[in-house]
């Protein structure tokens, strides 16, 4: 199982809206609603920020949400903040009944 | 609270094998899906394995399958990943997960370091 595909790095300033993509074929993103984005700072685990593709757990700011057009899985952060700085992993469910990340995007808050 | 707290890791010979542990409290242990996953130093996440509530349904992922094996003892609240003919490209922090109530995501421990060398 090839991992997802994502920009290695991404930026902006404060305040700004920023979106990191995630594409897969139709043998994982595209064929199903289980797309979960994951934010982990430097020397910290892993932590759950968007699941079935748009769904917040409780506490996750509203400023992140989660869509899915086709192959590719999007995560939007918007009104940018500095502790958003962290790498970003997609995930999705796949035909083999496994699961596949992405190779992960690094967000540099500017 | 929730707690997941892996442990077993440490330094290892190659071809060695390794038992981790995820200790879990704070949730029905036994109604959850549990996952391992590890990240390599300086590298992204890689999915390996997760096993059903009861234990009745496995999945690796195909780069360990046959080397590693997920189970569990729900009288313990405690997933195991047994590791073994181990090699260097398996240094990692292995990180536990159990997934919500209600969807596909995953919730992860601290993680255990597993170095494997001579």
């Amino acid at each position: 199982q090839s991992a997802l595909t994502q920009p290695a790095s991404v930026s902006g300033s404060p305040g700004q809206l920023i979106t990191i993509s995630c594409t897969g074929t139709s043998s994982d993103i595209g064929g199903y609603n289980y797309v979960s984005w994951y934010q982990q700072h430097p020397g910290k685990a892993p932590k759950l920020m968007i699941y079935d593709v748009s769904n917040r757990p409780s506490g996750v700011s509203n400023r992140f949400s989660g869509s899915k057009s086709g192959n590719t899985a999007s995560l939007t952060i918007s009104g940018l903040q500095a502790e958003d700085e962290a790498d970003y992993y997609c995930n999705s469910y796949t035909s083999s009944n496994t699961f596949v990340f992405g190779g992960g995007t690094k967000l540099t808050v500017l | 609270e929730v707690q997941l707290v892996e442990s077993g890791g440490g330094l290892v010979q190659p071809g060695g094998s390794l038992r981790l542990s995820c200790a879990a409290s704070g949730f029905t242990f036994s109604r959850h899906w549990m996952y391992w996953v590890r990240q390599a130093p300086g590298k992204g996440l890689v999915w390996l394995s997760r096993i059903n509530g009861d234990g009745s349904s496995t999945s690796h992922a195909d780069s360990v399958k046959g080397r590693f094996t997920i189970s569990r003892d729900n009288a313990k609240n405690t997933v195991f990943l047994q590791m073994n003919s181990l090699r260097a490209e398996d240094t990692a922090v292995y990180y536990c997960g159990y997934q919500g109530s209600g969807g596909s995501g995953v919730y992860w421990g601290q993680g255990t370091l597993v170095t494997v060398s001579s």
